[in-house]
């Protein structure tokens, strides 16, 4: 069965912080996301790796980086962490052919005091 | 841009009713998946249509691809308490390979016992 494993189920920060969430999936998928979630917007894609080092931005890029080292491992950073990105940060993964589904880890809830 | 819209936002439904979902997109899809998210969870894949007019089944769930290739729907007969949740419909982004997926915002199904 596939796994993928974000590291916090919960983070508190501050506002002005660096925050790292890091997300590992144990599938050997090529293709990597990160999406946010918030009430009445459904799923926004942040970020999209399709295999080590390539990233594509997504819809929402701003005020977020990426960094995929390792094929199994994507990490979404927050660079100043901001009020408005207080929100629900889902990761998943797929293999890198057409028409794949794509598996979710079970996401961080980062609040920004 | 591209859009996937989904209705409707939420629905509340008594145990033993049906419920439907409707997905509309603004291009043809090659393919579309649906997800279920319960309560506090994370999206799960559940079924992929590829054909026009495809028709497949899950138990008590339903899932059509309309023969234009641009909307879908989820049927729920009998609706049980575990059916509660928000389901997702999902089509590729543009026209290439890269498994991105675009999201629709879900509909919110509650059940009442």
């Amino acid at each position: 069965d596939v796994k993928v494993t974000q590291s916090s189920r919960y983070l508190v920060k501050r506002t002005g912080e660096k925050v790292f969430l890091e997300c590992v999936q144990d599938m050997d998928h090529e293709n990597m996301f990160w999406y946010r979630q918030d009430p009445g917007l459904g799923l926004r894609l942040i970020y999209f790796s399709y295999d080590v080092k390539m990233k594509e931005k997504g819809d929402i890029p701003e005020g977020y980086s990426v960094s995929r080292e390792k094929k199994e491992r994507f990490s979404l950073i927050l660079e100043s962490a901001s009020t408005n990105q207080t929100s629900m940060y889902l990761c998943a993964s797929s293999f890198g052919t057409r028409n794949q589904p794509q598996h979710f880890g079970d996401g961080t809830r980062l609040s920004i005091l | 841009g591209q859009q996937v819209m989904q209705i409707p936002q939420y629905q509340h439904v008594q145990e033993g009713e049906d419920f439907t979902t409707y997905c509309n997109s603004s291009t043809t899809l090659s393919n579309i998946q649906w997800y279920k998210q319960r309560p506090g969870g994370h999206p799960v894949f559940l079924i992929q249509l590829v054909k026009s007019g495809e028709v497949k089944k899950q138990k008590r769930l339903t899932f059509q691809f309309g023969e234009a290739k641009k909307n879908s729907s989820l049927h729920i007969t009998a609706t049980q308490t575990t059916d509660v949740g928000t389901y997702f419909c999902a089509g590729p982004r543009g026209s290439g390979n890269t498994g991105k997926l675009i999201f629709g915002q879900g509909t919110t199904l509650q059940v009442k016992p």
